[in-house]
């Protein structure tokens, strides 16, 4: 089945840029998301990507994906202490809502 | 317009008791997903419902059921409860079936199975 793999934690300081990574095994997602979790609270989607791009960009955010190497990343430009939370990036690999989750990297922002 | 809504917030159960959690979905949604978070885990698909019919389940055993009413808002059972059952259990609403449509979370209910 498809497997779907995020480091588990990073640190920065406030104001750099933060980079989070994450790594599939099936191809087949029309689109790949990343989704926001923050103590108490759901999920909250911060942005997607289709799978037809190499990069997308929202404000602070850009995703770059990388179909041949099956690798997906989240850049979070001028990161705030805010933005601490946990971050998963998912597929939808049978493309009918049904997402698979990473594990989830948890962004821990220093002031 | 209201958001996603669950209840109860927070439930504690025994083993191999029965449990319901409850979604309220947002309006104008037809379609309701739940997923199973244990904790230090990513969100596990457990199954979805479209206009009260399920459409597509994950890997999880028959006890785990569910329904969707006309209102479009759902209910999930888990029968025999099993400690490993112990997690957040989120629900999902969206527009209409298919990876095109946003799908928005509610709060969650985190069950505790002693």
């Amino acid at each position: 089945g498809e497997d779907v793999e995020q480091s588990l934690f990073l640190s920065v300081r406030e104001g750099d840029s933060s980079v989070i990574n994450c790594t599939y095994t099936d191809s087949s997602s029309t689109y790949l998301y990343w989704y926001k979790q923050e103590p108490g609270a759901g999920l909250q989607l911060l942005t997607y990507i289709f799978s037809n791009m190499d990069m997308k960009q929202d404000q602070r955010l850009t995703v770059l994906l990388n179909k041949k190497d099956k690798h997906l990343s989240l850049r979070i430009a001028d990161t705030q202490t805010g933005d601490s939370a946990i971050y998963f990036c998912a597929l939808d690999s049978s493309n009918t809502g049904k997402l698979i989750f990473g594990q989830g990297t948890t962004l821990q922002v220093k002031p | 317009e209201t958001g996603v809504t669950q209840s109860p917030t927070h439930l504690i159960k025994t083993r191999g008791q029965q449990v319901t959690l409850r979604c309220s979905s947002q309006s104008g949604h037809n379609t309701v997903s739940w997923y199973q978070q244990a904790l230090g885990q990513g969100p596990q698909f457990i199954f979805q419902y479209y206009r009260e019919e399920e459409n597509g389940r994950g890997n999880f055993p028959p006890r785990f059921s569910g329904l969707q009413f006309p209102n479009y808002s759902s209910e999930l059972n888990v029968n025999a409860l099993e400690l490993d059952d112990s997690a957040l259990y989120l629900c999902a609403s969206s527009t209409d079936s298919g990876s095109r449509y946003e799908q928005f979370f509610g709060p969650g209910t985190r069950l505790t199975v002693l």
